[in-house]
Order: C-alpha cells, then structure tokens, then sequence
C-alpha cells in the first residue's frame, strides 16, 4: 500500500534556529502534500497545501515566511520552520494524495518539534 | 463554510458494549466523509470513507444527509479498538484543490 516517509520523527533545536522536515512518498507519486499541525490532544490543523512544481497555498493565519514549503518533485516535499521559537513547538504532520480524483491521503508519522 | 463537529472528547466502554461516535457535518454541497484512527504512537491511518460503504474491523458508518451525519458504530468493542478517532470532511469532493478538514477527535477506551 501506499506509505508517506517523514524525517526527522523528533527535533529539538534553539529559538532563533531553521529545522527542516521532509516528507516523501515512497512507492506512489503524489501530486499533493499536505502540511498539518497537531497540538497535544487536539485536531489536524491544515497549515498548507503544496502542489508539485508550484507555490504552496496557505491556509488564513499560518505564516509562510516562517513555514517554507517546498515541493521540488512528485515524492517530495519540505517544510522549513525559519527562526523557530518556542511557540513553534509542536507536532506536525504531512499527508500525501497520489493520483485521480478519488486519490486516497496517505499520512507520515509525524515530527515532535520542541524548540528551547 | 464546512465543519467537521465532534460533540464528545471521550467514550469510555467495557469490552463487548456496543459503540457509537459521532460526527456531525457541515457542507452545502455533496459531502465525502471519512473516519481516521490514530493507535497509540502510531500515525494516522484510514479506517473507512462512505463512498465504499464496507465494513472494517467490525466498524461501520452510514451517512445520515437529513441529519447531516455520519456516527461510527461498532456492535462490540474490543480493547485493540482504544484509540483516537477523527471524522474527515473532503471538500470538495472531487479534483486536485480538496482537501480535508477534521472533527477534533474522540478518544476511545475500551477497559478489560
């Protein structure tokens, strides 16, 4: 079946610092990934929807000079969280939707960002 | 504006009660819904969408239009069934701008 690899599945860096997450499809080609945030014992929060080859759109109220998405190919896709800070600190998780219309979502495990 | 509601936090059952977890949704237009579970450390995972109308273990779920709803049901819980439970809008349903918006979950526990 279809299977969405994330790294790192935990980071902690220092306020004022860059991490990067990565989130690959590993046997299917997805035209979409999706970028979502999850705070403790709370809802998927869409943060951003990036499309291969093309900007990424943002939901309303999500920076995206501090989440950069970058979607360079088919199987991968990036998010930057610039000059983190410790209100940064959360998990985030990316989703994978390959091919067709009725294309199914694929979730990655998940990155546990702590920023201090 | 679409709205995945899921009313409760928390269903706590014993093994072999019958259960039910609602969802509620908000959606002008012809609604795809889902049903996603997260196991405990794990990522998370499809259990059913209404369009395939198919049982997976054990779980069930109709979508209700008049009601607006689409309650997971399940006859008898087992302890392996404890976990986190999100209901997904797809909207719009079709073509490459839809995406999902989720309830806010329900944690299940079923106790020995």
């Amino acid at each position: 079946g279809a299977v969405v690899s994330q790294h790192p599945s935990w980071v902690i860096c220092k306020s004022g610092t860059s991490v990067k997450i990565e989130c690959r499809s590993l046997d299917f080609q997805a035209t979409t990934m999706f970028w979502y945030r999850q705070f403790p014992k709370q809802s998927l929060m869409l943060m951003a929807t990036s499309n291969e080859g093309s900007k990424a759109t943002y939901e309303q109220g999500v920076e995206k000079d501090k989440f950069l998405i970058n979607h360079a190919s088919l199987t991968l896709s990036t998010l930057t969280v610039t000059s983190a800070h410790p209100e940064d600190s959360s998990f985030y998780i990316c989703s994978a939707r390959g091919w067709g219309p009725m294309g199914g979502y694929t979730f990655g495990s998940g990155t546990r960002l702590t920023v201090v | 504006a679409q709205r995945v509601t899921q009313p409760e936090k928390l269903l706590s059952v014993f093994k072999g009660a019958p259960v039910e977890l609602k969802c509620n949704y908000s959606y002008s237009g012809s609604p795809e819904l889902f049903w996603y579970v997260q196991y405990s450390r794990q990522r998370l995972q499809l259990l059913l969408r209404h369009i395939s109308r198919e049982s997976i273990k054990g779980f069930t779920a109709d979508l209700n239009k008049g009601e607006t709803s689409f309650h997971l049901k399940k006859p008898f819980a087992q302890e392996e069934d404890s976990a986190m439970y999100y209901c997904a809008l797809r909207f719009p349903p079709t073509g490459a701008n839809s995406k999902l918006t989720f309830g806010k979950g329900i944690t299940l526990s079923v106790r020995p």
